[in-house]
């Protein structure tokens, strides 16, 4: 147990459903942040919320839809995502300001069918 | 965005063999990570490193900061089967909240 839990572990959803992955950290930090992890390929960084302000988001198609209720919570909204999409989505949370790394969760393994 | 290069991709070992990896980038970072992620887990970290030259141990593992700042060095010493996993490197430009910067990763696998 990292201190950072991510719920669903596996999703499997069709081209045409909505769904959502949910991140949760008790660490107290103040940063958190999307990965996707393909096979083969470096991880990527999708979105970065400081103090829930978004302030990165790197390209990312508009069928993701992040969401940062506060510091502790994230979201990733899901809706008509492509077979391209399967991977292994990671979220982080970090202390902003902090050389210390980030913590990352279990991930949540995407099926698009 | 800034892209680690870290080799070799994949190693394949016998168990009890010793491991090295590095990773390098163009620019010069002032603190390097190193994690490890397991089968279908997320990445957890090893090592951090702080200060160019640093040479730290956890365990069987040492990673050494490069000297010139823009490398960094991952020495498992006497494999064994629990050390399979994907390792990266990270890097960090400034001291002062900047974003970590992944490597492309080292799959490694070790042979009973």
């Amino acid at each position: 147990e990292t201190g950072v839990t991510q719920t669903p572990r596996h999703l499997v959803m069709g081209m045409t459903n909505k769904k959502s992955l949910k991140c949760e950290q008790h660490l107290g930090h103040n940063a958190m942040y999307w990965y996707k992890q393909s096979a083969k390929k470096p991880l990527e960084l999708m979105f970065v919320y400081n103090f829930k302000e978004q302030t990165e988001n790197n390209s990312v198609p508009s069928r993701f839809s992040p969401e940062c209720p506060n510091s502790s919570h994230l979201f990733l909204h899901l809706h008509t995502l492509q077979p391209e999409d399967s991977a292994l989505y990671l979220c982080a949370s970090s202390q902003d300001n902090s050389n210390y790394g980030y913590t990352f969760g279990s991930g949540t393994r995407l099926t698009v069918v | 965005g800034q892209q680690l290069n870290q080799s070799p991709q994949s190693m394949f070992i016998q168990e009890g063999e010793d491991v090295s990896m590095n990773c390098t980038s163009s620019s010069i970072f002032n603190t390097w990570l190193w994690y490890k992620q397991d089968p279908g887990e997320g990445p957890v970290l090893l090592i951090a490193l702080y200060k160019a030259g640093e040479l730290t141990s956890n365990g069987r593992l040492t990673a050494q900061f490069g000297i010139t700042r823009k490398d960094s060095f991952l020495n498992i010493s006497a494999s064994i089967p629990s050390d399979v996993g994907i390792y990266f490197c990270a890097g960090q430009y400034s001291n002062t909240g900047n974003q970590f910067y992944f490597g492309t990763g080292t799959s490694l696998t070790v042979i009973p």
